[in-house]
């Protein structure tokens, strides 16, 4: 295992439109999770997972979002009628609970643009 | 509100010279992280500091985390072109918490 991965690097999408993103986590990690970020500024936190259980939301999610970890392993994260301020990049971290300073490992990310 | 305050926002210097860059906090974290960002990819990892007071070195990267736990700085030496990118700050709260970033300085090395 080389690391998390993200699925597809990049999506254009028309306004309107569902679309949907895949996030592989490291193995043995039970952590998961998904940030948003913005041109020029910071990861910022959407929702996590502890193996299959959502455990946190941030109110940045909105009813158009949903995230999903069946078998706590991979993750997908669905934006539904998207719309021009969904444009960012969607960040997947996961991380091992009991191993020190809970250390998240990042994705490349899923470049959203939304026309 | 910005948890987590990073400074400057920019840099642009030569190479061979030298920069700190600045995280600072009101809050208390029981750790704070360094990440490097390229364009088009995710955040990478550089240290992890958890103790007040701790140093760390990685090659010319010196990290320091403020005695408070509150604050922490990033200091490069001799700096070179593939030092560039975007450094972020990140702090935890509490092991359990989700990690705060800052908004990144974007440092910029010219040969």
């Amino acid at each position: 295992d080389t690391g998390v991965s993200q699925d597809p690097r990049h999506k254009i999408t028309k306004r309107g439109q569902n679309v949907t993103f895949r996030c592989d986590p490291i193995s043995e990690h039970n952590r998961l999770y998904w940030y948003r970020q913005t041109l020029g500024q910071g990861p910022e936190f959407l929702t996590y997972f502890q193996n299959e259980a959502q455990l946190e939301k941030s109110r940045l999610l909105s009813d158009r979002f949903s995230a999903e970890r069946p078998k706590g392993s991979f993750s997908t994260l669905e934006i539904q009628r998207t719309e021009q301020g969904d444009s960012a990049m969607y960040l997947c971290a996961s991380s091992q609970t009991g191993w020190g300073t809970d250390t998240q490992y990042f994705g490349p990310g899923t470049r959203l643009t939304v026309l | 509100t910005q948890l987590l305050e990073q400074s400057p926002q920019f840099l642009s210097i030569q190479e061979g010279e030298n920069l700190t860059v600045y995280c600072n906090s009101s809050s208390v974290f029981s750790s704070l992280q360094w990440y490097r960002q390229e364009p088009g990819e995710g955040p990478v990892l550089l240290v992890t500091v958890v103790t007040g007071g701790e140093v760390k070195k990685l090659k010319r990267l010196t990290f320091q985390f403020g005695d408070a736990r509150k604050d922490s700085s990033l200091h490069i030496t001799a700096a070179q072109p593939g030092d560039t990118g975007l450094y972020l700050c990140a702090g935890v709260m509490n092991r359990d918490d989700k990690i705060i970033f800052g908004k990144g300085t974007r440092l910029h090395i010219l040969p």
